[in-house]
């Protein structure tokens, strides 16, 4: 069965400074794996999805992230944070044909 | 676009009361999905329907039941709340195959007393 782990479950980092949010997952095929992020009293929205086209994959807000097979990893960055992007962010595989897993979630606190 | 809508908001229930909560999308998609989410937990699956007239446990399906109404619709329901069921839940709904990314409501915020 798949899972996922996220590393830190607060992050704060100051305006202007690179954000990086990690995860790991566990897959016993190749999967599919996603970033959601969450605003305050809203649903989950879609950042990002690797599918296997490239490793690294661009998604909305200036957010990426790379898929590391040999670290089973699929960390989320962005070069300089905002303070628009203080939000809760979720990682997420799917491998074979079962739904969806999310991990716990990491809120990012952005410093002014 | 109207996308994925939860009705309601807001809920405060008693113990042993039920309740219905509603998802409807207007996505033409055909798999919907039934979370709730508590601090630290993240997003737990608690029902599924890959399909019209489909519908399969998630992680934590005990004290709901769910009927997909059509393929808009997909309701869940308390028989009988418990304390433990207060949460936020959580609709969601995407094309076909659970490698789809899934489109969310803005929640229900629930309160069992």
């Amino acid at each position: 069965a798949q899972s996922v782990t996220q590393l830190g479950s607060h992050v704060s980092v100051s305006e202007g400074a690179l954000v990086l949010l990690r995860c790991n997952y566990s897959s016993s095929v190749p999967p599919y794996l996603f970033w959601y992020v969450q605003y305050p009293n809203q649903g989950l929205q879609l950042l990002l999805k690797y599918t296997s086209a490239a490793t690294l994959v661009k998604g909305i807000n200036g957010f990426e992230a790379e898929f590391k097979k040999s670290e089973t990893s699929f960390h989320l960055t962005k070069p300089s944070a905002h303070m628009s992007d203080a939000a809760e962010y979720f990682c997420a595989v799917i491998s074979g044909n079962t739904p969806l897993v999310f991990g716990k979630g990491t809120r990012l606190s952005v410093i002014a | 676009n109207a996308g994925v809508t939860q009705t309601p908001k807001f809920q405060v229930l008693k113990t042993g009361q039920s309740m219905t909560l509603q998802c409807a999308q207007d996505m033409n998609h055909n798999s919907m999905y039934w979370y709730r989410q508590d601090p630290g937990m993240g997003l737990r699956l608690i029902y599924y329907s890959a399909s019209e007239g489909t519908t399969d446990k998630g992680e934590v399906p005990n004290g709901y039941n769910v009927s997909r109404l059509n393929k808009r619709e997909f309701s869940l329901r308390l028989e009988s709340a418990a304390p433990s069921q207060t949460s936020v839940y959580f609709c969601a709904s995407s094309a076909s195959g659970h490698n789809q990314p899934q489109h969310f409501g803005d929640g229900t915020r629930l309160s069992i007393l």
